[in-house]
């Protein structure tokens, strides 16, 4: 069955750096786009950012672009999210979620367990 | 940028009775690509409906999406007590892909 498995949330101070990883298993990694989506405490859901299957293009909210890399690892079936310049506002519950296709859906067939980012001076 | 509203904001009702959730776009989708998902607390999202009506793999037949345009259903036919949770509309047809707020189904 399919598993994504987030790991790297943790407490940062603003302005610092912080790096998420996903672990995919269950269905063929490289061929599916794969994104991070984030939800703050209490709140909604909000997109972050995308990276096709085969790691070419990629596409960023606007509140990170600049700030936040999305990478894969096709090899390894892991999707990374690297923060950097961290602000208060991006502190949520970050969701990586597979794409019902190669990149081009935006929609969200399969969801980790997630990983909680605390920005706090 | 398409900006999602829902209603009502909280829906009380009996397992067994019908709900009904809107989702209204602030502009006209170009192409009805409008997700529904449902979450309960501690727990992520789940794939409900894409494309205004298609519904995802391993999603019982009392939940349907219906609407085009502006102006998105979802339907729970008769609520089941697993079905209590909060549900979001997501318009994935332009950038940037938007959620709505959200509607809390409750028992009442």
């Amino acid at each position: 069955q399919v598993q994504l498995v987030e790991s790297g949330g943790g407490a940062v101070q603003p302005g610092r750096s912080l790096r998420l990883s996903c672990r995919a298993s269950g269905f063929s990694f490289r061929s599916y786009g794969m994104h991070w989506v984030r939800q703050a405490p209490g709140k909604g859901l909000e997109w972050v950012a995308l990276i096709w299957y085969d790691g070419i293009k990629k596409d960023y909210a606007d509140s990170v672009k600049g700030r936040f890399t999305i990478a894969r690892d096709n090899s390894n079936n892991t999707l990374s999210l690297q923060m950097n310049s961290l602000r208060a506002e991006d502190m949520a519950v970050y969701y990586c979620a597979r794409d019902l296709g190669g990149g081009d859906y935006y929609v969200f067939d399969y969801w980790g367990q997630g990983t909680l980012v605390t920005v706090s001076s | 940028e398409y900006v999602l509203t829902q209603s009502p904001g909280t829906l009380s009702l009996s397992p067994g009775e019908r709900a009904t959730l809107s989702c209204r776009a602030s502009q006209t989708l170009s192409y009805d690509y409008l997700a529904w998902y449902q979450q309960k607390p501690g727990q992520a999202p789940r794939l409900l409906i894409y494309g205004a009506s298609t519904r995802a793999t391993g999603i019982p037949d009392r939940f349907s999406g219906t609407g085009s345009g502006a102006d998105f259903t979802l339907t729970i036919s008769r609520l089941e007590p697993e079905d209590f949770a909060v549900y979001y509309c997501q318009q994935h047809d332009s950038s940037p892909r938007t959620f709505g707020q959200g509607t809390k189904v409750e028992i009442k």
